[in-house]
């Protein structure tokens, strides 16, 4: 579990505000995921990517940016921040397509 | 894509007895299925897994098992303990291509002492 890393643990910021939140790992998973996790919606994919350099949308990706120049960070960044994008967000990797993932601890996000 | 659907939502069992939850999958070409638990606060966690060409597997207290005809797989989960109270998820994907793994809405147990 160690391997997979998120920072901050909590933020709170105000609307319009850009946030970046961060996510690390150790194992060189080629595959790493981005989900918000809000009340009776359970894990809604934001992003994936297959590969550094290589990124590709989820399910609810309006309002984010990622990038992942290098294969261990996979930073996820709100460009102007809203209160409906208030959430737990939880980064996750996988050794192969359609394997299984390792999430990472979360972030709680409070947009003010 | 790919459509997870998970019942129930909510289930409350006492300690010591069974607890079921059920998903059924609509793509006919999945072939992977984990489960993980979420306890309140924490991470999802992997705590089984299934894949096709295998009707059931065993770990304990829990099992799982797949009836790829009627396209759904059930978490069984034995001899029930307070520490099992957590959020439960589905999930299913094609291992290897580019579709990545669908999640099922999520199962809240609570095991009553």
């Amino acid at each position: 579990d160690a391997g997979i890393t998120q920072s901050p643990r909590y933020k709170i910021t105000e609307t319009g505000r850009q946030v970046t939140l961060m996510c690390h790992q150790t194992w060189s998973h080629s595959y790493m995921f981005w989900y918000r996790q809000d009340l009776g919606h359970g894990l809604r994919l934001i992003y994936y990517s297959a590969a550094a350099d290589i990124t590709d949308k989820g399910e609810v990706p309006d309002g984010y940016v990622v990038s992942r120049s290098k294969t261990e960070n996979f930073p996820l960044t709100l460009e102007s921040a809203t209160r409906s994008q208030t959430s737990v967000y939880f980064c996750a990797s996988s050794v192969y397509r359609g394997e299984t993932q390792y999430f990472g601890p979360g972030t709680r996000l409070l947009v003010l | 894509g790919e459509n997870v659907e998970q019942h129930p939502s909510t289930l409350s069992v006492q300690e010591g007895d069974s607890a079921v939850i059920k998903c059924t999958y609509s793509d006919s070409a999945s072939n992977y299925f984990p489960w993980y638990k979420q306890e309140l606060g924490k991470r999802p966690q992997l705590i089984i897994d299934i894949r096709s060409n295998v009707g059931e597997k065993k770990d304990q207290r829990i099992a799982v098992t797949l009836n790829k005809t009627a396209k759904h797989f059930s978490l069984h989960i034995t001899e029930t303990q307070p520490e099992d109270s957590a959020v439960y998820f589905c999930a299913a994907s094609i291992t290897g291509s580019a579709r990545q793994l669908t999640f099922g809405s999520g199962t809240q147990l609570t095991v009553l002492p």
